[in-house]
């Protein structure tokens, strides 16, 4: 069964230097997301992306956040000047069909733990 | 965003049926309702989802009370594997972005 990847698996970051997650969503995909996850608590949705656009962001996705397809296979997530509390696990997700569409299940890879120093 | 109440947490023994409930008194009538998993160190898996009508496939059933205000997912075993936080998600019917609003869930602990 097709799977969302994910890289690396854990990324260690200086405070204040730049960060980039990578995943490749599912290959017929067309809806992706991020969500994040610091320990111990809920996973919390940041941005979702169609048609090479964000189609909604969440107050968490502030301008140190940006995403982007630079192909027709990689999703990427970038955090500009990291801070501590940007400490968390990143998921990323893709859905099938245009529209996320309510009955459409989201596919997760496993994540990339994110440690700043 | 309707919001759904969970128990922090449930045990079953091994082979056993779990019942796994949901309350969403504030549901609208397009919100579906879909259910995910985490298991440790893993990210969340799709389990279950439905509108009205009660849903069975390979992994779980569900159970949609008729006012829709709460559901129920039903493992019909459990095993070890199913261990995990379970989440109970409403998504909007006129979401275009299908963003999930994930809640503290439900610990599943299986003993053997």
């Amino acid at each position: 069964e097709p799977e969302v990847t994910q890289t690396p698996s854990h990324q260690v970051t200086q405070m204040g230097q730049e960060v980039i997650l990578r995943c490749v969503p599912i290959s017929n995909h067309l809806y992706f997301y991020w969500y994040r996850q610091i320990l111990g608590q809920k996973v919390e949705f940041l941005v979702s992306f169609y048609n090479n656009e964000i189609s909604e962001k969440s107050e968490i996705f502030d301008d140190q956040f940006s995403v982007e397809r630079p192909d027709g296979s990689n999703f990427t997530l970038k955090i500009r000047s990291t801070k501590l509390e940007d400490s968390a696990m990143y998921f990323c997700a893709s859905t099938r069909n245009r529209g996320g569409g309510s009955n459409q299940p989201q596919h997760f890879g496993d994540g990339t733990r994110l440690s700043i120093l | 965003d309707a919001k759904t109440t969970q128990p922090n947490s449930m045990e079953s023994n091994e082979e056993e049926p779990v019942h796994l409930p949901c309350n969403h008194s504030t549901i609208s009538g397009t919100d579906y309702i879909h259910w995910y998993r985490q298991l440790p160190s893993q990210g969340p898996e799709y389990v279950i989802h439905g509108l009205t009508s009660n849903v069975n496939n390979r992994m779980a059933s569900l159970a949609i009370a008729e006012d829709r205000k709460s559901s129920t997912l039903i493992l019909h075993r459990a095993t070890l594997r199913d261990a995990a936080v379970y989440y109970c998600i409403l998504k909007k019917g006129s979401s275009n972005t299908g963003k999930l609003i994930f809640g503290q869930g439900t610990t599943l602990q299986v003993k053997p």
